[in-house]
């Protein structure tokens, strides 16, 4: 069974200072990755996504995440945050079921 | 594009009564649609996988009778809460999976909905 894992509840930085957010994930098939954020009272957006192919990937609004597969992570980064960047991030992890598996969050919270 | 909606976006219903939530893929079609239920400040939980014109799967724990789940067409899956209660208060998300690949997008990828809050007084 795929599990994943974000051992931080809540992530507290100051506006421009970089941030890491954790994901930790399990299985024992083929797995493809993704970070979705979530706005107060919003649906889920798509942040990233590893399918396959290059382990680091990208986000337009200057989010990455990159995959190591030995290490069974999917970090997700950003060197400068915004305060506009406060929100609840979740990590998942799927197979070729189409499942979702969701992580149970990590809210990261801006500070001026 | 990929644009999913959900309708209502909040509705207040009695105890016992039934409610009707719409889930919309407005510009791709969509043969796979999940049904999501989180809790405040907590993940989303799958409820269920629907496909057009089959019965729905259910996730383990999810009462069928409580929850049914109709995907008639490959743009539209409702979910109805039957006799609803106080503990069915949440707010559901579903999302939907692209036919197949289309430009940028891969049949890997789920395109959610805004999400719907329900309160049960």
């Amino acid at each position: 069974a795929q599990s994943v894992t974000q051992l931080d509840s809540q992530v507290p930085v100051f506006e421009e200072a970089p941030v890491e957010l954790r994901c930790n994930y399990s299985s024992s098939v083929s797995v493809y990755l993704f970070w979705y954020v979530q706005y107060p009272n919003q649906g889920l957006q798509l942040l990233l996504k590893y399918l396959s192919g290059s382990t680091l990937v990208e986000s337009i609004n200057g989010f990455e995440a990159e995959f190591n597969k030995s290490q069974t992570s999917f970090h997700l980064r950003k060197p400068s945050v915004h305060i506009s960047d406060t929100a609840e991030y979740f990590c998942a992890v799927s197979d070729s079921s189409y499942k979702l598996i969701f992580g149970s969050g990590t809210r990261l919270l801006v500070r001026p | 594009g990929a644009v999913v909606s959900q309708h209502p976006s909040w509705v207040i219903c009695k105890s016992g009564t039934s409610v009707k939530i719409e889930c919309r893929s407005l510009d791709f079609q969509a043969t796979t649609m999940f049904w999501y239920r989180q809790f405040p400040k907590q993940s989303l939980m799958l409820m269920a996988t629907s496909n057009e014109g089959s019965k729905a799967t259910y996730e383990q724990g999810v009462e069928k009778d409580k929850f049914l789940i109709n995907h008639a067409s490959l743009t539209l899956s409702t979910l109805t809460v039957t006799s609803a209660h106080p503990e069915d208060s949440s707010f559901y998300i579903c999302s939907a999976r692209d036919l197949g690949w289309w430009g940028q997008r891969t049949s890997y990828e789920q395109y959610f909905g805004p999400g719907t809050r329900l309160t049960v007084t």
